[in-house]
């Protein structure tokens, strides 16, 4: 499996700011996503990063709200715009060839106050 | 789309004993069935997965069985220890979805000595 690191591992941040979280794969993969954990909750997809083009995001997300990059193979960005304490989980990416396995990186702990 | 549910929220087992976990699934189009194991601070870890044509699949102490009739998986862990105390989640992702996984609410498990 692929060795996925996610930057930062935490971070508090204040309301009203932004965030990017980095996430980079040790070799190349075909797909990145992202996923959102809510403290206690499991994991929701926000969207599948594509690379060479614009992430596919899910009801309930919005490209304002969490612009994706992809810009090649191995590395992706994801940032949390004009946070709030509705805000605060973990941030998951997770790659995959599209139809099977999909490995998760460790996560970002992300606190808004 | 599909809806995945999951069985119990909480598991407390004795050291040596067995758990079960069970997972239902709604899109007859599901075609993989992921399990993973979250620790406390860290990333889910795949630990097991199946694939629709596959009825079991066994893997050490763990072991999952598909239920393709009715619609329903489970993960099965025997002769538990301590390090087995973990969130489990199951998964499942639709035929052509693009790797969308949907995932269960997840297990508490909690395995005393």
């Amino acid at each position: 499996s692929a060795v996925i690191s996610q930057k930062p591992s935490r971070d508090i941040c204040q309301r009203g700011t932004s965030l990017t979280i980095q996430c980079q794969v040790d070799s190349q993969v075909t797909m990145m996503f992202w996923y959102r954990q809510q403290p206690g909750q499991s994991l929701t997809l926000i969207a599948t990063a594509n690379q060479g083009s614009e992430a596919t995001y899910e009801s309930g997300f919005v490209i304002d709200k969490f612009p994706i990059s992809r810009p090649n193979l191995t590395f992706s960005t994801l940032t949390v715009s004009n946070m709030s304490p509705e805000d605060s989980s973990i941030y998951l990416c997770s790659v995959g060839d599209g139809r099977y396995e999909q490995y998760f990186g460790p996560g970002t702990r992300l606190t808004v106050t | 789309g599909e809806n995945v549910e999951q069985h119990p929220s909480t598991l407390s087992v004795q050291e040596g004993d067995s758990a079960v976990i069970k997972c239902t699934y709604s899109d007859s189009a599901s075609n993989y069935f992921p399990w993973y194991k979250q620790e406390l601070g860290k990333g889910p870890q795949l630990i097991i997965d199946i694939r629709s044509n596959v009825g079991e699949k066994k893997d050490q102490r763990i072991a999952v069985t598909l239920n393709k009739t009715a619609k329903h998986f489970s993960l099965h862990i025997t002769e538990t220890q301590p390090e087995d105390s973990a969130v489990y989640f199951c998964a499942a992702i639709v035929t052509d979805s693009w790797g969308k996984l949907q995932f269960g609410a997840g297990t508490q498990v909690v395995v005393t000595p």
